[in-house]
């Protein structure tokens, strides 16, 4: 079935640090990419999006680009604040019995010290 | 507006007891789910309902219950709680018109702790 894989965590960076967070995944079909981000305490809420190869997700200074040739959706920051302290998670659409569902990746912990 | 809501934040159980884990949305999403996550395993889905009357299978059903008999609730049940049980439970809920791109809203998620 669909998957995704993350890099292992965590990461620990200092502030103002360039951020990469591998993801890559295998499925039939073409599926929506996603970054999902998860402060502590609280429920996910979706950080960016892709639908198709070659577009590129953008949010609160966060990129990632749908590279079907590499089946993957990195995703980067190019200066990374205390704030951005949070669980990442990459995700794609599946169908499950006629229903779209998420499968999500295990999750990266970063951690940014000032 | 409250979006996806779930009560309780925290549970205890004891092997063995049953209880019910509540979601209501105020958003008038079609489309519910439950997840649970677990450690090094991401989030996995146990049942999720396209409409009020309608409830399917996830990845882990098993140990679970579930029924929609409105559009605002989704509640999970779990008739006889086991150790492993013990997770972080998150209901999410997506509107009809994103059905295309799968993005979801997340409660904040209610952690079980079964003894």
């Amino acid at each position: 079935g669909n998957s995704v894989t993350q890099m292992e965590g965590p990461v620990t960076l200092s502030e103002e640090a360039f951020l990469t967070i591998n993801c890559t995944y295998t499925a039939t079909g073409y599926p929506s990419l996603f970054w999902y981000v998860q402060y502590p305490g609280e429920g996910l809420q979706l950080l960016l999006k892709a639908t198709k190869a070659d577009d590129k997700g953008s949010n609160k200074g966060f990129e990632a680009t749908y590279r079907k040739e590499t089946t993957s959706f990195h995703l980067e920051k190019g200066s990374v604040q205390v704030s951005d302290s949070a669980v990442y998670f990459c995700a794609l659409s599946d169908h499950l019995g006629g229903a779209q569902k998420l499968v999500f990746g295990q999750g990266t912990r970063l951690t940014i010290n000032p | 507006n409250a979006g996806v809501t779930q009560t309780p934040k925290f549970q205890v159980l004891k092997t063995g007891q049953s209880m019910t884990l509540q979601c209501a949305q105020d958003m008038n999403h079609e489309y519910m789910s439950w997840y649970r996550q677990d450690p090094g395993m991401g989030l996995r889905l146990i049942h999720y309902s396209v409409g009020a009357g309608i409830t399917d299978q996830g990845e882990v059903p098993n140990g679970y219950n579930v029924s929609r008999s409105t559009t605002e609730d989704f509640p999970l049940r779990l008739l006889s709680a086991a150790p492993s049980q013990t997770s972080v439970y998150f209901c999410a809920s997506r509107p009809p018109g994103s059905k295309s791109t799968g993005e979801l809203f997340f409660g904040e998620g209610s952690r079980l702790t079964v003894l």
